[in-house]
């Protein structure tokens, strides 16, 4: 199975910040990535596909970058709303999997 | 609007069995692979199952393997996750989810489009 290892499990920052989180997969997965938002008692929300692309409809703040088994996400001015927590997930092969986790706290 | 919407969900001792649905709306069932994904309670997301769009594949976590059947009718769109042998360790909320893949064959990989859950507890 494909291990996906992200980091940090939980950060803090001020509305305004640029926000960065890490997904490390255990082996290569080209771009199979994609980076997931769950807002407390929801279901987790679509935002990156493919390791890159926006989904629609998805604000330009947020944004993904990585191939291989290096990836990165990236909120670029955070704000109020985005408080939640964030999911890498690998679909290269079977069993899919998702990253542990990053809870995104406001200062 | 396209939408997904989960039943079934309840508390049952461990050992027995539980059948959970999702009813699909809005858009064409019969073209996506669909999923089941589950969280345990304050803990992240767990992939369970994968069925293809007409059925004919199906794929498991190990943890799942042997106890859960997924299923589809693609008559009345609807999905199903046929539970047994529950163990306390699959307390969660199951979430009924859309594969990203449009007529892509066995499955993309993605999930684009999720139910809102139901919450399964297996205690004595």
């Amino acid at each position: 199975d494909i291990q996906m290892t992200q980091s940090p499990s939980s950060l803090s920052a001020s509305v305004g910040d640029r926000v960065t989180i890490t997904c490390q997969a255990s082996q290569d997965i080209g771009n199979y990535l994609n980076w997931y938002q769950q807002k407390p008692g929801k279901a987790p929300k679509l935002l990156i596909y493919d390791a890159s692309n926006l989904e629609s409809g998805v604000p330009s703040r947020f944004s993904g970058s990585g191939s291989g088994t290096d990836f990165t996400f990236t909120i670029s001015s955070l704000q109020p709303g985005d408080i939640a927590t964030y999911y890498c997930q690998q679909y290269d092969n079977l069993p899919l999997t998702f990253g542990g986790g990053t809870k995104v706290e406001i200062k | 609007q396209v939408q997904l919407v989960e039943s079934g969900g309840g508390v049952v001792q461990p050992g027995r069995s539980l059948r959970l649905s999702c009813a699909a709306s809005g858009f064409t069932f019969s073209s996506y692979a669909m999923h089941w994904v589950r969280q345990a309670p304050g803990k992240g997301l767990e992939w369970v199952a994968v069925t293809s769009y007409d059925g004919s594949n199906k794929y498991y976590a190990d943890s799942v393997k042997g106890r859960f059947t997924i299923s589809r009718d693609n008559s009345k769109n609807t999905l199903y996750l046929q539970m047994n042998s529950l163990r306390t360790e699959d307390t969660a909320v199951y979430y009924c989810v859309r594969d990203s893949g449009y007529n892509s064959g066995w499955y993309e990989g993605g999930f684009d489009i999720w139910g809102q859950g139901t919450m399964v507890t297996v205690s004595s």
